[in-house]
Protein backbone atom coordinates (compact mmCIF):
# COMPACT_ATOMS: atom_id res chain seq x y z
CA UNK A 1 0.00 0.00 0.00
CA UNK A 2 0.72 3.57 0.30
CA UNK A 3 3.36 5.08 2.49
CA UNK A 4 3.01 8.71 2.99
CA UNK A 5 6.49 10.64 4.90
CA UNK A 6 5.94 13.58 6.17
CA UNK A 7 8.95 15.90 7.55
CA UNK A 8 9.70 18.23 9.68
CA UNK A 9 7.44 17.11 12.37
CA UNK A 10 7.82 19.98 14.28
CA UNK A 11 8.78 23.36 12.79
CA UNK A 12 9.12 27.16 14.11
CA UNK A 13 9.60 30.38 11.92
CA UNK A 14 9.64 34.15 12.83
CA UNK A 15 6.39 36.00 11.52
CA UNK A 16 7.14 37.50 8.17
CA UNK A 17 9.25 33.96 7.23
CA UNK A 18 8.66 31.17 4.94
CA UNK A 19 7.45 28.26 5.96
CA UNK A 20 8.08 24.63 3.72
CA UNK A 21 7.01 21.17 4.55
CA UNK A 22 7.88 18.16 2.58
CA UNK A 23 5.68 14.61 1.60
CA UNK A 24 7.10 11.60 -0.07
CA UNK A 25 4.87 9.05 -1.43
CA UNK A 26 5.80 5.60 -2.21
CA UNK A 27 2.86 4.52 -5.10
CA UNK A 28 3.14 6.14 -8.26
CA UNK A 29 -0.54 5.48 -8.97
CA UNK A 30 -1.13 8.18 -6.62
CA UNK A 31 -2.61 11.01 -8.50
CA UNK A 32 -4.12 13.21 -5.74
CA UNK A 33 -2.01 14.84 -2.98
CA UNK A 34 -4.36 17.29 -0.83
CA UNK A 35 -3.28 19.53 2.28
CA UNK A 36 -4.85 19.57 5.54
CA UNK A 37 -4.59 22.73 8.12
CA UNK A 38 -5.58 21.38 12.02
CA UNK A 39 -6.04 24.05 14.37
CA UNK A 40 -5.89 22.85 17.88
CA UNK A 41 -9.15 21.14 19.26
CA UNK A 42 -10.39 21.77 15.66
CA UNK A 43 -11.06 19.47 12.57
CA UNK A 44 -8.74 19.14 9.58
CA UNK A 45 -9.94 22.04 6.92
CA UNK A 46 -8.14 21.36 3.41
CA UNK A 47 -6.22 24.38 2.06
CA UNK A 48 -5.04 23.55 -1.16
CA UNK A 49 -4.67 20.68 -3.47
CA UNK A 50 -2.69 19.64 -6.47
CA UNK A 51 -3.19 16.99 -9.19
CA UNK A 52 -0.64 14.94 -10.56
CA UNK A 53 -0.97 16.50 -14.02
CA UNK A 54 -0.23 19.41 -12.69
CA UNK A 55 3.50 20.68 -11.08
CA UNK A 56 2.36 23.68 -9.05
CA UNK A 57 -0.33 25.48 -7.47
CA UNK A 58 -0.65 28.78 -5.90
CA UNK A 59 -3.31 30.29 -3.73
CA UNK A 60 -2.23 33.42 -2.49
CA UNK A 61 0.59 32.93 0.20
CA UNK A 62 -0.07 28.82 -0.09
CA UNK A 63 1.43 27.26 -2.69
CA UNK A 64 2.03 23.47 -3.50
CA UNK A 65 4.96 21.83 -5.83
CA UNK A 66 5.09 18.11 -7.31
CA UNK A 67 7.18 16.07 -8.55
CA UNK A 68 6.34 12.75 -9.49
CA UNK A 69 9.16 11.35 -10.87
CA UNK A 70 10.95 11.78 -7.24
CA UNK A 71 7.55 11.21 -5.43
CA UNK A 72 7.70 14.22 -3.43
CA UNK A 73 5.84 17.51 -2.65
CA UNK A 74 6.04 20.28 -0.86
CA UNK A 75 3.53 23.00 0.78
CA UNK A 76 5.17 26.58 0.51
CA UNK A 77 3.75 29.11 3.44
CA UNK A 78 5.34 32.76 2.47
CA UNK A 79 4.81 35.73 4.81
CA UNK A 80 3.75 33.72 7.48
CA UNK A 81 1.15 34.87 10.32
CA UNK A 82 0.43 33.91 13.72
CA UNK A 83 -2.73 32.73 12.22
CA UNK A 84 -0.84 30.05 10.24
CA UNK A 85 0.13 28.38 13.86
CA UNK A 86 -1.46 24.63 13.58
CA UNK A 87 -0.69 21.08 12.46
CA UNK A 88 -0.49 20.47 8.69
CA UNK A 89 -0.63 17.17 6.86
CA UNK A 90 -0.40 16.03 3.62
CA UNK A 91 -2.14 13.37 1.99
CA UNK A 92 -1.48 11.01 -1.21
CA UNK A 93 -4.40 9.38 -3.10
CA UNK A 94 -4.90 6.61 -5.56
CA UNK A 95 -8.55 5.54 -6.05
CA UNK A 96 -10.40 5.72 -3.50
CA UNK A 97 -7.87 5.24 -0.33
CA UNK A 98 -6.13 8.46 1.65
CA UNK A 99 -3.00 8.14 3.18
CA UNK A 100 -1.87 10.95 5.39
CA UNK A 101 1.37 11.79 6.41
CA UNK A 102 1.98 11.81 9.87
CA UNK A 103 1.45 15.89 10.43
CA UNK A 104 4.09 19.05 10.96
CA UNK A 105 3.36 20.96 13.43
CA UNK A 106 3.89 24.84 12.48
CA UNK A 107 4.40 27.43 15.31
CA UNK A 108 4.84 31.61 13.91
CA UNK A 109 6.10 33.45 16.42
CA UNK A 110 5.23 37.15 16.34
CA UNK B 1 -18.86 24.62 9.84
CA UNK B 2 -18.45 21.36 7.63
CA UNK B 3 -22.26 20.51 6.73
CA UNK B 4 -21.13 17.52 8.54
CA UNK B 5 -22.40 16.36 12.20
CA UNK B 6 -20.78 13.65 14.56
CA UNK B 7 -22.12 11.94 17.47
CA UNK B 8 -21.63 12.23 20.35
CA UNK B 9 -18.78 14.85 21.03
CA UNK B 10 -17.53 12.76 23.57
CA UNK B 11 -17.54 9.25 24.78
CA UNK B 12 -15.95 7.78 27.98
CA UNK B 13 -15.87 3.81 28.16
CA UNK B 14 -14.40 0.46 29.55
CA UNK B 15 -12.46 -1.83 27.88
CA UNK B 16 -14.44 -4.77 26.32
CA UNK B 17 -17.41 -2.10 25.72
CA UNK B 18 -18.85 -1.69 22.49
CA UNK B 19 -19.47 1.32 21.22
CA UNK B 20 -20.88 3.05 18.09
CA UNK B 21 -20.14 6.48 16.41
CA UNK B 22 -22.74 8.42 14.01
CA UNK B 23 -21.84 10.56 11.03
CA UNK B 24 -24.34 12.75 8.87
CA UNK B 25 -22.45 13.89 5.98
CA UNK B 26 -22.83 17.58 4.24
CA UNK B 27 -26.48 17.29 2.53
CA UNK B 28 -26.16 15.73 -1.48
CA UNK B 29 -22.85 14.02 -0.53
CA UNK B 30 -22.49 10.63 -1.33
CA UNK B 31 -19.19 9.34 0.58
CA UNK B 32 -18.42 9.05 3.88
CA UNK B 33 -15.22 7.85 5.04
CA UNK B 34 -13.85 7.53 8.70
CA UNK B 35 -10.48 8.15 10.15
CA UNK B 36 -9.10 7.28 13.23
CA UNK B 37 -6.37 10.44 15.07
CA UNK B 38 -3.89 9.14 17.76
CA UNK B 39 -1.51 11.29 19.47
CA UNK B 40 1.14 9.65 17.60
CA UNK B 41 0.23 8.03 14.48
CA UNK B 42 -1.82 10.80 12.93
CA UNK B 43 -4.71 10.89 10.60
CA UNK B 44 -5.21 6.66 9.78
CA UNK B 45 -8.15 5.94 6.90
CA UNK B 46 -10.21 3.36 8.15
CA UNK B 47 -12.93 3.09 5.58
CA UNK B 48 -14.85 4.36 3.02
CA UNK B 49 -18.85 4.21 1.82
CA UNK B 50 -20.32 5.60 -1.13
CA UNK B 51 -23.77 5.25 -1.66
CA UNK B 52 -24.65 2.84 0.97
CA UNK B 53 -21.24 0.47 -0.20
CA UNK B 54 -18.36 -0.17 1.02
CA UNK B 55 -15.95 1.64 -1.29
CA UNK B 56 -12.43 0.76 0.30
CA UNK B 57 -10.69 -0.29 3.54
CA UNK B 58 -7.87 0.87 5.02
CA UNK B 59 -6.06 0.42 8.65
CA UNK B 60 -9.52 -1.01 9.87
CA UNK B 61 -9.65 -3.59 13.05
CA UNK B 62 -11.66 -6.65 12.72
CA UNK B 63 -13.57 -5.35 15.93
CA UNK B 64 -14.53 -2.31 13.97
CA UNK B 65 -17.26 -1.98 11.61
CA UNK B 66 -19.32 0.23 9.55
CA UNK B 67 -22.40 1.02 7.49
CA UNK B 68 -23.56 3.45 5.63
CA UNK B 69 -27.60 3.70 5.27
CA UNK B 70 -30.06 4.50 3.17
CA UNK B 71 -30.55 8.02 4.35
CA UNK B 72 -26.62 8.10 4.06
CA UNK B 73 -25.80 8.48 7.71
CA UNK B 74 -23.00 6.47 8.64
CA UNK B 75 -22.05 4.56 11.63
CA UNK B 76 -19.01 3.50 13.09
CA UNK B 77 -19.34 0.21 15.73
CA UNK B 78 -16.29 -0.33 17.83
CA UNK B 79 -16.22 -3.74 20.06
CA UNK B 80 -14.11 -5.81 22.71
CA UNK B 81 -12.48 -2.14 22.89
CA UNK B 82 -8.89 -1.52 24.31
CA UNK B 83 -7.22 1.07 26.18
CA UNK B 84 -5.22 2.07 22.35
CA UNK B 85 -8.62 2.44 20.93
CA UNK B 86 -8.66 5.49 22.74
CA UNK B 87 -8.40 8.31 19.81
CA UNK B 88 -10.12 11.16 18.09
CA UNK B 89 -12.38 10.12 15.53
CA UNK B 90 -13.26 11.93 12.34
CA UNK B 91 -15.72 11.16 9.11
CA UNK B 92 -15.57 13.27 6.20
CA UNK B 93 -18.11 13.09 3.40
CA UNK B 94 -17.58 14.05 -0.36
CA UNK B 95 -19.87 14.01 -3.31
CA UNK B 96 -18.56 11.68 -5.69
CA UNK B 97 -16.78 8.35 -5.33
CA UNK B 98 -13.51 10.29 -4.05
CA UNK B 99 -10.01 9.88 -5.04
CA UNK B 100 -10.23 13.70 -6.30
CA UNK B 101 -11.50 16.60 -4.42
CA UNK B 102 -11.99 17.96 -0.92
CA UNK B 103 -13.31 15.78 2.09
CA UNK B 104 -15.50 17.71 4.47
CA UNK B 105 -14.79 16.77 8.02
CA UNK B 106 -17.13 16.65 10.89
CA UNK B 107 -15.87 18.33 14.13
CA UNK B 108 -15.31 14.33 15.38
CA UNK B 109 -15.75 12.10 18.46
CA UNK B 110 -12.89 12.01 21.13
CA UNK B 111 -13.70 8.27 22.88
CA UNK B 112 -11.43 7.43 25.72
CA UNK B 113 -11.66 4.24 26.94
CA UNK B 114 -10.48 3.58 30.53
Amino acid sequence: GENVEQHPSTLSVQEGDSAVIKCTYSDSASNYFPWYKQELGKRPQLIIDIRSNVGEKKDQRIAVTLNKTAKHFSLHITETQPEDSAVYFCAASAGNQFYFGTGTSLTVIP
Amino acid sequence: DSGVTQTPKHLITATGQRVTLRCSPRSGDLSVYWYQQSLDQGLQFLIQYYNGEERAKGNILERFSAQQFPDLHSELNLSSLELGDSALYFCASSPGTGGLGEQYFGPGTRLTVT
